[in-house]
Protein backbone atom coordinates (compact mmCIF):
# COMPACT_ATOMS: atom_id res chain seq x y z
CA UNK A 1 0.00 0.00 0.00
CA UNK A 2 1.21 3.52 -0.83
CA UNK A 3 3.07 5.78 2.25
CA UNK A 4 -0.31 7.97 2.69
CA UNK A 5 -3.51 6.75 3.33
CA UNK A 6 -6.35 9.19 3.90
CA UNK A 7 -9.26 9.05 5.53
CA UNK A 8 -12.27 9.21 4.81
CA UNK A 9 -12.25 7.87 1.21
CA UNK A 10 -15.62 9.71 0.15
CA UNK A 11 -16.75 12.72 2.06
CA UNK A 12 -20.55 14.48 1.52
CA UNK A 13 -21.26 17.64 3.37
CA UNK A 14 -23.75 20.61 3.03
CA UNK A 15 -22.37 23.88 1.84
CA UNK A 16 -21.01 25.89 4.79
CA UNK A 17 -20.06 22.95 7.01
CA UNK A 18 -16.16 22.05 7.87
CA UNK A 19 -14.55 19.23 5.86
CA UNK A 20 -12.03 16.90 7.70
CA UNK A 21 -9.56 14.92 6.09
CA UNK A 22 -7.31 12.60 7.80
CA UNK A 23 -3.68 11.27 6.20
CA UNK A 24 -1.82 8.85 8.07
CA UNK A 25 2.10 7.96 6.87
CA UNK A 26 4.59 5.01 7.90
CA UNK A 27 8.05 6.66 8.01
CA UNK A 28 9.80 9.74 8.79
CA UNK A 29 9.16 12.82 6.48
CA UNK A 30 10.66 16.02 6.15
CA UNK A 31 7.55 17.57 5.13
CA UNK A 32 3.91 16.77 3.97
CA UNK A 33 2.11 18.49 1.22
CA UNK A 34 -1.79 18.83 0.22
CA UNK A 35 -3.20 18.72 -3.42
CA UNK A 36 -6.50 19.11 -4.54
CA UNK A 37 -7.61 17.33 -8.40
CA UNK A 38 -10.77 18.13 -9.81
CA UNK A 39 -11.73 15.38 -11.60
CA UNK A 40 -9.11 13.77 -14.28
CA UNK A 41 -7.47 16.83 -13.99
CA UNK A 42 -3.65 18.07 -12.53
CA UNK A 43 -2.96 18.78 -9.56
CA UNK A 44 -3.01 21.87 -7.36
CA UNK A 45 -0.96 22.39 -4.37
CA UNK A 46 -2.68 23.69 -1.39
CA UNK A 47 -0.13 23.94 1.42
CA UNK A 48 2.88 22.74 2.51
CA UNK A 49 4.25 21.56 6.38
CA UNK A 50 7.48 21.27 7.45
CA UNK A 51 8.18 18.17 9.66
CA UNK A 52 9.17 20.40 12.70
CA UNK A 53 5.42 22.22 12.43
CA UNK A 54 2.20 21.54 14.07
CA UNK A 55 -0.11 23.75 12.54
CA UNK A 56 -0.87 25.56 9.23
CA UNK A 57 -3.36 27.80 7.84
CA UNK A 58 -4.10 29.03 4.38
CA UNK A 59 -7.05 31.09 4.08
CA UNK A 60 -10.06 28.47 4.89
CA UNK A 61 -7.51 25.48 5.21
CA UNK A 62 -5.97 24.71 8.21
CA UNK A 63 -3.12 21.72 8.48
CA UNK A 64 -1.95 19.97 11.36
CA UNK A 65 1.10 17.27 11.39
CA UNK A 66 1.38 14.86 14.65
CA UNK A 67 4.76 13.24 13.56
CA UNK A 68 4.67 11.25 16.75
CA UNK A 69 1.48 9.64 15.76
CA UNK A 70 2.72 9.89 11.95
CA UNK A 71 -0.87 11.86 10.80
CA UNK A 72 -1.74 15.07 9.62
CA UNK A 73 -5.31 16.54 9.10
CA UNK A 74 -6.73 18.96 6.43
CA UNK A 75 -9.55 20.97 7.79
CA UNK A 76 -11.41 23.27 4.91
CA UNK A 77 -13.75 25.67 6.90
CA UNK A 78 -17.33 26.86 5.25
CA UNK A 79 -17.27 24.91 2.39
CA UNK A 80 -18.58 25.70 -0.67
CA UNK A 81 -19.25 23.94 -3.95
CA UNK A 82 -16.42 24.48 -5.62
CA UNK A 83 -14.38 23.37 -3.46
CA UNK A 84 -15.65 19.72 -4.63
CA UNK A 85 -12.67 17.90 -5.49
CA UNK A 86 -10.13 14.73 -4.65
CA UNK A 87 -7.63 15.68 -2.12
CA UNK A 88 -4.44 14.40 -1.57
CA UNK A 89 -2.22 13.92 1.04
CA UNK A 90 1.39 13.60 -0.36
CA UNK A 91 4.67 12.88 2.15
CA UNK A 92 8.32 13.64 0.83
CA UNK A 93 11.43 11.98 2.63
CA UNK A 94 14.90 10.75 2.03
CA UNK A 95 15.29 8.18 -0.36
CA UNK A 96 19.20 7.22 -1.48
CA UNK A 97 20.08 10.79 -0.81
CA UNK A 98 17.47 12.37 -2.84
CA UNK A 99 13.91 13.52 -2.07
CA UNK A 100 11.15 11.18 -2.88
CA UNK A 101 7.35 11.97 -2.92
CA UNK A 102 4.51 9.50 -1.81
CA UNK A 103 1.02 10.66 -2.55
CA UNK A 104 -1.85 9.21 -0.76
CA UNK A 105 -5.21 7.14 -1.88
CA UNK A 106 -7.00 10.15 -1.82
CA UNK A 107 -10.26 12.15 -0.04
CA UNK A 108 -12.86 12.85 -2.63
CA UNK A 109 -15.02 15.49 -1.42
CA UNK A 110 -18.54 16.57 -2.37
CA UNK A 111 -19.80 19.87 -1.75
CA UNK A 112 -23.76 20.15 -2.09
CA UNK A 113 -25.12 23.51 -2.96
CA UNK B 1 5.30 32.17 -15.92
CA UNK B 2 3.46 29.45 -17.72
CA UNK B 3 2.59 26.15 -15.96
CA UNK B 4 3.38 22.94 -16.12
CA UNK B 5 2.60 21.89 -19.83
CA UNK B 6 1.88 18.59 -21.31
CA UNK B 7 1.50 16.92 -24.82
CA UNK B 8 -0.79 15.50 -25.77
CA UNK B 9 -3.61 15.68 -23.83
CA UNK B 10 -5.41 12.47 -24.66
CA UNK B 11 -4.25 9.73 -26.55
CA UNK B 12 -5.66 6.42 -27.42
CA UNK B 13 -3.30 3.55 -28.68
CA UNK B 14 -3.35 -0.40 -29.09
CA UNK B 15 -1.89 -3.07 -27.38
CA UNK B 16 1.77 -3.48 -28.14
CA UNK B 17 2.36 -0.32 -29.34
CA UNK B 18 4.65 2.30 -27.57
CA UNK B 19 4.02 5.87 -26.87
CA UNK B 20 5.77 8.88 -25.88
CA UNK B 21 4.44 11.79 -23.65
CA UNK B 22 5.96 15.18 -23.41
CA UNK B 23 6.19 17.43 -20.63
CA UNK B 24 7.75 20.95 -20.89
CA UNK B 25 8.41 22.08 -16.56
CA UNK B 26 7.92 25.64 -15.69
CA UNK B 27 11.01 27.95 -16.58
CA UNK B 28 13.73 27.50 -14.52
CA UNK B 29 12.68 24.26 -12.96
CA UNK B 30 15.23 21.60 -13.14
CA UNK B 31 13.42 18.34 -11.42
CA UNK B 32 10.44 16.80 -13.70
CA UNK B 33 9.10 14.01 -11.82
CA UNK B 34 6.37 11.54 -14.06
CA UNK B 35 3.08 10.25 -12.19
CA UNK B 36 0.89 7.22 -12.94
CA UNK B 37 -2.58 7.59 -11.94
CA UNK B 38 -5.16 5.05 -11.91
CA UNK B 39 -8.82 4.06 -10.30
CA UNK B 40 -7.04 1.65 -8.79
CA UNK B 41 -3.22 2.55 -7.57
CA UNK B 42 -3.83 5.66 -7.23
CA UNK B 43 -0.88 8.28 -7.73
CA UNK B 44 2.28 6.49 -8.00
CA UNK B 45 5.30 7.70 -8.76
CA UNK B 46 7.51 6.59 -12.12
CA UNK B 47 11.10 8.72 -11.85
CA UNK B 48 12.58 11.69 -11.55
CA UNK B 49 14.98 13.55 -13.20
CA UNK B 50 17.49 16.25 -12.46
CA UNK B 51 20.21 17.83 -15.32
CA UNK B 52 19.40 15.25 -17.51
CA UNK B 53 20.03 12.67 -15.47
CA UNK B 54 17.39 10.12 -13.64
CA UNK B 55 17.65 10.23 -9.94
CA UNK B 56 15.12 8.04 -8.60
CA UNK B 57 12.71 5.71 -10.01
CA UNK B 58 10.03 4.35 -8.52
CA UNK B 59 8.42 0.63 -8.69
CA UNK B 60 7.53 -0.03 -12.91
CA UNK B 61 9.38 -2.68 -14.94
CA UNK B 62 11.84 -1.46 -17.75
CA UNK B 63 9.04 -0.78 -20.79
CA UNK B 64 8.67 2.65 -19.10
CA UNK B 65 11.22 4.80 -19.28
CA UNK B 66 12.29 8.57 -19.79
CA UNK B 67 14.64 11.07 -20.51
CA UNK B 68 15.68 14.79 -19.91
CA UNK B 69 17.04 17.37 -22.16
CA UNK B 70 19.37 19.92 -21.66
CA UNK B 71 16.55 22.57 -21.72
CA UNK B 72 15.07 20.36 -18.73
CA UNK B 73 11.62 19.63 -21.05
CA UNK B 74 11.15 15.72 -20.30
CA UNK B 75 10.01 12.63 -22.11
CA UNK B 76 8.01 9.70 -21.24
CA UNK B 77 7.89 6.38 -23.39
CA UNK B 78 5.99 3.08 -22.64
CA UNK B 79 7.28 0.53 -24.79
CA UNK B 80 4.63 -2.60 -25.34
CA UNK B 81 1.67 -1.38 -23.88
CA UNK B 82 -0.40 -3.29 -22.33
CA UNK B 83 -4.33 -2.49 -21.26
CA UNK B 84 -3.38 -1.95 -17.76
CA UNK B 85 -1.10 1.14 -18.64
CA UNK B 86 -4.44 3.11 -19.59
CA UNK B 87 -4.10 5.82 -16.82
CA UNK B 88 -3.77 9.57 -16.40
CA UNK B 89 0.11 10.58 -16.60
CA UNK B 90 1.01 13.45 -14.84
CA UNK B 91 4.21 14.87 -14.74
CA UNK B 92 4.89 17.57 -12.00
CA UNK B 93 8.15 20.29 -11.83
CA UNK B 94 9.87 22.10 -9.04
CA UNK B 95 12.68 24.51 -8.92
CA UNK B 96 15.03 22.17 -6.76
CA UNK B 97 15.98 24.25 -3.97
CA UNK B 98 15.84 21.72 -1.35
CA UNK B 99 13.01 20.03 0.97
CA UNK B 100 10.52 23.37 0.92
CA UNK B 101 9.80 22.78 -2.71
CA UNK B 102 6.57 22.35 -4.38
CA UNK B 103 5.63 20.55 -7.09
CA UNK B 104 3.74 21.97 -9.82
CA UNK B 105 1.63 19.83 -11.76
CA UNK B 106 0.74 19.80 -15.01
CA UNK B 107 -2.82 19.04 -16.75
CA UNK B 108 -1.66 15.25 -17.20
CA UNK B 109 -1.74 12.99 -20.77
CA UNK B 110 -4.78 10.57 -20.28
CA UNK B 111 -3.60 7.59 -21.73
CA UNK B 112 -5.95 4.88 -23.67
CA UNK B 113 -4.87 1.46 -24.18
CA UNK B 114 -7.28 -0.70 -26.23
Amino acid sequence: SQQGEEDPQALSIQEGENATMNCSYKTSINNLQWYRQNSGRGLVHLILIRSNEREKHSGRLRVTLDTSKKSSSLLITASRAADTASYFCATESNSGGYQKVTFGTGTKLQVIP
Amino acid sequence: KAGVTQTPRYLIKTRGQQVTLSCSPISGHRSVSWYQQTPGQGLQFLFEYFSETQRNKGNFPGRFSGRQFSNSRSEMNVSTLELGDSALYLCASRPDRGTLDTQYFGPGTRLTVL
